[in-house]
């Protein structure tokens, strides 16, 4: 099946700073997204990207499909950014989502 | 926008007793709800596809008569773990397709 491998697997940040997270998938894919999941557990859909580049706010997401890596950037950080950051894509049978295993994500004040 | 609502967030108990949770779509109709399970610092892992109206898809490994998924109707699928042991506690979510709306997740502790 489709691999999904996310990178760094935590990261610390200081607020303000800039920070680029990796997501590598193993093959053609037609749906990548971008989640947060917050200290709590709930999980908040940030990009929906196959493709190209998208920017809401702070963050932006690109992705380059033919080879197969999405970036997520996350600019002027702030301890509400803080949590688990999911690159997934759609299985094979385009039932459901494969995740990645994650970036842990800590800005302090 | 579409809401996804989860019950419980939190529940403890008993080693071999069973345990019911809810999923439901409040202000869209889902054919198709997904449950997933979470360990500590762990990523999200598909356990089964619930279609409504009929019989659940589970994934490799997943025993079907330990998790019992219905989805008996357009808004709402429950997942039932029966006798429930202490590997069973874990972090429980689901999603309604699209697949961009979650639950807000279960947290379940078998003691």
């Amino acid at each position: 099946g489709i691999q999904v491998e996310q990178s760094p697997p935590d990261l610390i940040l200081q607020e303000g700073a800039n920070s680029t997270l990796r997501c590598n998938f193993s093959d053609s894919v037609n749906n990548l997204q971008w989640f947060h999941q917050n200290p709590w557990g709930q999980l908040i859909n940030l990009f929906y990207i196959p493709s190209g580049t998208k920017q809401n706010g702070r963050l932006s997401a690109t992705t380059v499909a033919t080879e197969r890596y999405s970036l997520l950037y996350i600019s002027s950080s702030q301890t509400t950014d803080s949590g688990v950051y999911f690159c997934a894509v759609i299985n094979q049978a385009g039932t459901a989502l494969i995740f990645g295993k994650g970036t842990t994500l800590s800005v302090s004040s | 926008g579409a809401v996804v609502s989860q019950h419980p967030s939190r529940v403890i108990c008993k080693s071999g007793t069973s345990v019911k949770i809810e999923c439901r779509s409040l202000d869209f109709q889902a054919t198709t709800m997904f449950w997933y399970r979470q360990f500590p610092k762990q990523s999200l892992m598909l356990m089964a596809t619930s279609n409504e109206g009929s019989k659940a898809t589970y994934e490799q490994g997943v025993e079907k008569d330990k998790f019992l998924i219905n989805h008996a109707s357009l808004t709402l699928s429950t997942l039932t773990v029966t006798s429930a042991h202490p590997e069973d506690s874990s972090f429980y979510i689901c999603s309604a397709a699209p697949w961009d709306t979650f639950g807000s997740g279960t947290r379940l502790t078998v003691v």
